[in-house]
């Protein structure tokens, strides 16, 4: 059974940083492209990052390049998000997601989201 | 403003058909790219709905249907049921912006 466990949210002030974890069970963890998509309270679905397979490969939303680092270490099956420079626009709902396919794939697998609050 | 647009909200009465739009461009739905749908209930994660434009996962009702034309992707709804009252997303890629993009999703009130 897919499984997939986010954690490290928290409370922090602008500018500041956090790192969140994924960790996935399962499956066989270094063959699936893995990402973050956030939700911000009453918005939308926004992705952020994705990472494939040996950690190679990397791609981010405009909205993050060069404050977020996507990273994975497929030894322990866990993804991180290392978040630096936070804005109070980068509250939200932070969900890790499986993609089944090639960049064009779909979602088939989610966790059930960590909580950031950005605020002073 | 999200890439992929969709109307904030639809509605109809239980046993009803609905239809919701995804509207995209050249650079996503209309490059050929596959059109995915979430539903989202309400504080849970969102969950595959139809994948590869048309396909449905196993446990997926065959009372939602998607199709694809051009820039634009359509999610159906047949027989309306109070439980499908939640939030929909499509979502694609887009090979300008390097990434998956979804629409700004819909929501759907049962009447």
């Amino acid at each position: 059974q897919v499984r997939l466990v986010e954690s490290g949210g928290g409370v922090v002030q602008p500018g500041g940083s956090l790192r969140l974890s994924c960790a996935a069970s399962g499956f066989p963890f270094s063959r699936y492209g893995m990402h973050w998509v956030r939700q911000a309270p009453g918005g939308g679905l926004e992705w952020l990052a994705v990472i494939w397979y040996e950690g190679i490969n990397k791609d981010y939303a405009d909205s993050v390049k060069g404050r977020f680092t996507i990273s994975r270490d497929n030894s322990r099956n866990i993804m991180y998000l290392q978040m630096n420079s936070l804005k109070v626009e980068d509250t939200a709902l932070y969900y890790c997601a499986r993609i089944r396919g090639d960049s064009g794939g779909y979602f088939d697998s989610w966790g059930q989201g960590t909580l950031v609050t950005v605020s002073s | 403003q999200s890439i992929l647009t969709q109307p904030p909200s639809v509605s109809g009465a239980p046993g009803q058909r609905v239809t919701m739009s995804c509207t995209g461009s050249s650079s996503n739905i209309g490059a050929g790219y596959d059109v995915h749908w979430y539903q989202q209930l309400p504080g849970t994660a969102p969950k595959l709905l139809i994948y590869g434009d048309t396909n449905r996962p196993s446990g997926v009702p065959d009372r939602f249907s998607g199709s694809k034309s051009g820039t634009s992707a359509s999610l159906a709804i047949t027989g309306l049921q109070t439980e499908d009252e939640a939030d929909y997303y499509c979502q694609s890629y887009d090979s300008s912006l390097i990434g998956s993009v979804f629409g700004g999703g819909t929501k759907l009130t049962v009447l």
